[in-house]
């Protein structure tokens, strides 16, 4: 079967930085997405990683190691309004032509003033 | 931009009746999902659905479960009898097709209650 596993939550101030960690285990691979979700609505992509090492878009970056199962999404200079959950999630290689993606356990980060 | 939208937003049931949660995907994806997530838990995959018929489904996906594009615009999901369980926020999502597979994009939810 697939997990992935996240801190169930982070707590941080405006304009600091915080990472959120997600270790998987998959029977196959195909990269890491990360998912924004506030207060209960749609799920919003953020970015994927194929393969390893950073990628920057704007405030975000993402993380991945494939040889430890391990990725990270990075957030700088955060702002309250990225108060939300945090979804690591992979594609089920069994997921036949579509996209299933499995997603984490989730992170809800809360930006202090 | 294009977006997913679904309605209704929010449904209260009474246990064992007829649901149907209504779902338009971006116009030119391929690739059509549902997921729920119960309150303050994980996104859960339900189903997916290519080519006018399920390409995989979940074991939450019982025979209480069904999935219909009746029209080539709309995707429905029915639940036949509901329970108590059956309780939850329910995403339908939509991808393209190949260059952007790993990238699905999420309608805001349908609230279902049931009691």
């Amino acid at each position: 079967g697939q997990s992935l596993e996240q801190p169930s939550e982070v707590t941080a101030v405006e304009g600091a930085i915080v990472q959120i960690n997600c270790t998987y285990q998959t029977s196959g691979f195909y990269g890491l997405s990360w998912y924004q979700q506030h207060d209960g609505g749609a799920p919003t992509f953020l970015s994927y990683n194929a393969l390893d090492g950073l990628e920057e878009t704007g405030r975000f970056s993402s993380f991945l190691s494939r040889s430890d199962s391990y990725g990270y999404l990075l957030l700088q200079e955060l702002q309250m309004k990225d108060s939300a959950s945090y979804f690591c999630a992979v594609r089920d290689p069994n997921g036949g032509a579509t996209n299933k993606l499995i997603f984490g356990t989730g992170t809800l980060l809360a930006v202090q003033p | 931009e294009p977006e997913v939208t679904q309605t209704p937003s929010h449904q209260v049931t009474q246990m064992g009746q007829e649901v149907i949660l209504r779902c338009v995907p971006i116009s030119n994806h391929l690739y059509f999902y549902w997921y729920r997530q119960i309150l303050g838990q994980k996104v859960e995959f339900l189903v997916s659905f290519y080519n006018n018929e399920i390409s995989e489904k979940s074991e939450i996906f019982d025979d209480q479960f069904s999935v219909e594009r009746p029209d080539g615009s709309n995707f429905t999901l029915k639940i036949r009898s509901t329970k108590l369980e059956d309780s939850a926020m329910y995403f339908c999502a939509s991808s393209a097709p190949d260059q952007d597979r790993n990238t699905i994009y999420f309608g805001e939810g349908s609230w279902l209650t049931v009691v």
